[in-house]
């Protein structure tokens, strides 16, 4: 099936710095990539859909200023996570939709994830 | 509001037994379908997708899908610990023209050997 990648899978960084994952759809291109969150135990969360070569769309309560999303190329989207904080904390995924459906479906493919902890 | 409901289980089966997942969605133009399965501390992995009324079968699984009802269920004959996981029930919108997937919250499922 389609793959994609995020890097890092995991970070960990001081409070008030910025995070920056990079997320790749490697052998199909995405005009449209999406941002997850989920804590422990929850249900994934959408945080924001990204076009390619247009600003993101945010879900209401998602801060824009604070989660920077640049979708850049057909197959990169980055996520960047500013003044991270420790509430900041959390499993952050990307996903891919494969417009084509070379997979034999036009869906979302999702990366395997980065884990966030902000001391 | 479109919306996919799961029961969020826990849902319990001995090992070789018959599992079964039930989705309802309450966007009566939805086209597409889809199960993903979710490990613990993993990201979603897609399993099953299905487009029309009836069953889909790949392997041990098998999707049902009723339109008139807007039910769709997963069932996973011959259920291997190794199943154990949260399945999420995806659908798109009419067209699939919404951009991205709703999701259900998931029900867990834990196979007992």
């Amino acid at each position: 099936g389609a793959v994609v990648s995020q890097h890092p899978s995991r970070v960990i960084c001081k409070s008030g710095t910025s995070v920056k994952i990079e997320c790749r759809s490697l052998d199909f291109q995405a005009t449209t990539m999406f941002w997850y969150r989920q804590f422990p135990k929850q249900s994934l969360m959408l945080m924001a859909t990204s076009n390619e070569g247009s600003k993101a769309t945010y879900e209401q309560g998602v801060e824009k200023d604070k989660f920077l999303i640049n979708h850049a190329s057909l197959t990169l989207s980055t996520l960047t996570v500013t003044s991270a904080h420790p509430e900041d904390s959390s499993f952050y995924i990307c996903s891919a939709r494969d417009l084509t459906g070379i997979y034999g479906t036009d869906t979302q493919y999702f990366g395997p994830g980065t884990r966030l902890t902000v001391l | 509001q479109k919306e996919v409901e799961q029961n969020s289980g826990p849902l319990s089966v001995p090992e070789g037994a018959i599992a079964s997942l039930n989705c309802t969605y309450s966007d009566r133009g939805s086209q597409s379908f889809f199960w993903y399965r979710q490990y613990s501390g993993k990201s979603p992995e897609l399993i099953m997708f299905i487009y029309s009324n009836g069953d889909k079968e790949d392997g041990r699984f098998t999707a049902q899908l009723n339109k008139a009802s807007q039910y769709v269920s997963l069932l996973i004959r011959d259920s291997q610990p190794s199943d154990s996981a949260t399945y999420l029930c995806a659908v798109f919108g009419y067209g699939g023209s919404q951009g991205n997937l709703i999701f259900g919250k998931g029900t867990k499922l834990s196979v007992k050997p």
